[in-house]
């Protein structure tokens, strides 16, 4: 059973288009992370959101606490945004429960 | 900005020699997690530790792994003896409430 679950699984874009990345959880949460993780690199953290929504430069990331649903989007995609997104939420026992990614490719 | 310091970067090492993985988290940062990744699976937590104390360890295989926290601030994974099974990226990350999950550039372990 996966407390987290994103989609799609893998994704690949031309340059400029707007991609979306979606995750989903059963888990009670005091927040949602989104992280990113380049080929053999370490993780980063995008946002931390517990309602509503953030953005960071073409960045946005909303969250919808009563259907339990998060989205990732990135507008203006470039391939310097080809990562894994990976979606993990913080439970109430402050651990953390991650989604399998999702492998983005954008091409020129 | 702070980060989360790992050492060593690469480790290589033949199966049933110990290994040793050393992590120091952000200051401040009271909870400390150990992570295991596989290479296209999301993070699969070993261990966490509240200060000095293990939150959860359920995951952890007891009969060859070990973690400590000695003085609540850095921390030390230890595989006795490696499997080849234990080839992957091990990721330590660390937080405090409300602040977001921060990840050292973890070990890649090879084991022959």
């Amino acid at each position: 059973k996966n407390e987290v679950e994103q989609s799609p699984q893998n994704l690949t874009a031309q340059e400029g288009e707007f991609i979306t990345i979606n995750c989903s959880y059963s888990v009670g949460i005091s927040a949602l992370h989104w992280l990113q993780q380049h080929p053999g690199g370490g993780i980063v953290s995008l946002f931390m959101l517990s309602s509503g929504k953030k953005k960071h430069g073409r960045l946005i990331a909303t969250i919808n606490i009563q259907e339990k649903h998060s989205s990732l989007h990135i507008t203006a995609s470039h391939p310097r945004d080809s990562a894994v997104y990976i979606c993990a939420v913080r439970g109430t026992g402050n651990q953390f429960y991650f989604g399998t990614g999702t492998s983005l490719t954008v091409i020129p | 900005e702070a980060e989360v310091a790992q050492s060593p970067r690469y480790k290589i090492t033949e199966k049933s020699q110990a290994v040793a993985f050393w992590c120091d988290p952000i200051s401040g940062h009271a909870t400390l997690y150990w992570y295991r990744q596989i290479l296209g699976q999301g993070p699969e937590l070993l261990v966490q530790f509240q200060d000095e104390s293990v939150v959860d360890d359920s995951q952890l295989p007891k009969d060859r792994f070990s973690a400590e926290r000695l003085k609540g601030v850095d921390s030390t994974l230890k595989i006795q003896p490696a499997e080849l099974g234990d080839s992957a990226m091990y990721l330590c990350a660390s937080s405090s409430l409300n602040s977001p999950l921060h990840f050292g550039n973890g070990t890649r372990l090879t084991v022959t």
